[in-house]
C-alpha cells in the first residue's frame, strides 16, 4: 500500500458535534502530520506526530485534539468548532521528519 | 517570522511554452524545497524536490533550480501540457523538524 487513506471523505456538523478523522498508511512512514486547507489557500500545518509523539503544534485551539494511537494511524478529533473551521483536513506522512511528505485525499469539513 | 513568497500568482501559457514559477524563503535555516502540485479537488502531490545540497534537479520535463545566496529557488516546466493546468506550491523546510512552510501557490493554466 503506497497511499495515504483518509475518512470521511466530507463530514457536516453542528458546533456542538464531536466527531473524528481518521488517516491511515501502512507505508511504515514514522511521522504523520494534520494540515487545514482554506479554499485557494496553501496548506497550513497544524500538528506534527513522530515515532506516535506529537512534536509540534501550531497554536491550534484545543477544540481540535489529535492522536496516534500506533504508528499507521492519527486521528483527529473534532469538539466545538466554530463556522470559521470549515475547510478541508489533510493528512499527510513521511518516512521521518526530514523526508518526503505525502499527502492523503483531505476530509472536506462543513461546520453549521 | 518564516516565510516563502511565491511568483507569479496566475500564469497563462501556450501548450508547449516554458513556465517558470519562483519562491524567496526568509529562513537561513531552510535546507529541504518541495514544490506540489494540486489539481481541483485533489490532494497536492510532490512533484519535484531539492535539498540545501544541490543546486539543481531535473525529472524530464521538471527541474528545480536553487540559489542559498539568494534564498531563492524556482520551478521549470518544459513543454508545457493542458494536463500540467494546476496550483502549484513551493514550501520550504528546516532541519528535521517536519515543518514545511508554503507559499501561496500559483495557478497555472496551459492553453491548447
Amino acid at each position: 500500500d503506497t497511499e495515504v487513506t483518509q475518512t470521511p471523505k466530507h463530514l457536516v456538523m453542528g458546533m456542538t458535534n464531536k466527531k473524528s478523522l481518521k488517516c491511515e498508511q501502512h507505508m511504515g512512514h514514522r511521522a504523520m502530520y494534520w494540515y487545514k486547507q482554506k479554499a485557494k489557500k496553501p496548506p497550513e500545518l497544524m500538528f506534527v506526530y513522530s515515532y506516535e509523539k506529537l512534536s509540534i503544534n501550531e497554536s491550534v485551539p484545543s477544540r481540535f485534539s489529535p492522536e496516534c494511537p500506533n504508528s499507521s494511524l492519527l486521528n483527529l478529533h473534532l469538539h466545538a468548532l466554530q463556522p470559521e473551521d470549515s475547510a478541508l483536513y489533510l493528512c499527510a506522512s513521511s518516512q521521518d521528519r526530514d523526508y518526503e511528505q505525502y499527502f492523503g485525499p483531505g476530509t472536506r469539513l462543513t461546520v453549521t | 517570522g518564516e516565510n516563502v513568497e511565491q511568483h507569479p500568482s496566475t500564469l497563462s501559457v501556450q501548450e508547449g511554452d516554458s513556465a517558470v514559477i519562483k519562491c524567496t524563503y526568509s529562513d537561513s535555516a531552510s535546507n529541504y524545497f518541495p514544490w506540489y502540485k494540486q489539481e481541483l479537488g485533489k490532494r497536492p502531490q510532490l512533484i519535484i524536490d531539492i535539498r540545501s545540497n544541490v543546486g539543481e534537479k531535473k525529472d524530464q520535463r521538471i527541474a528545480v533550480t536553487l540559489n542559498k545566496t539568494a534564498k531563492h529557488f524556482s520551478l521549470h516546466i518544459t513543454e508545457t501540457q493542458p494536463e500540467d493546468s494546476a496550483v502549484y506550491f513551493c514550501a520550504a523546510g528546516s532541519g528535521n523538524t517536519g515543518k514545511l512552510i508554503f507559499g501561496q501557490g500559483t495557478t497555472l493554466q496551459v492553453k491548447p
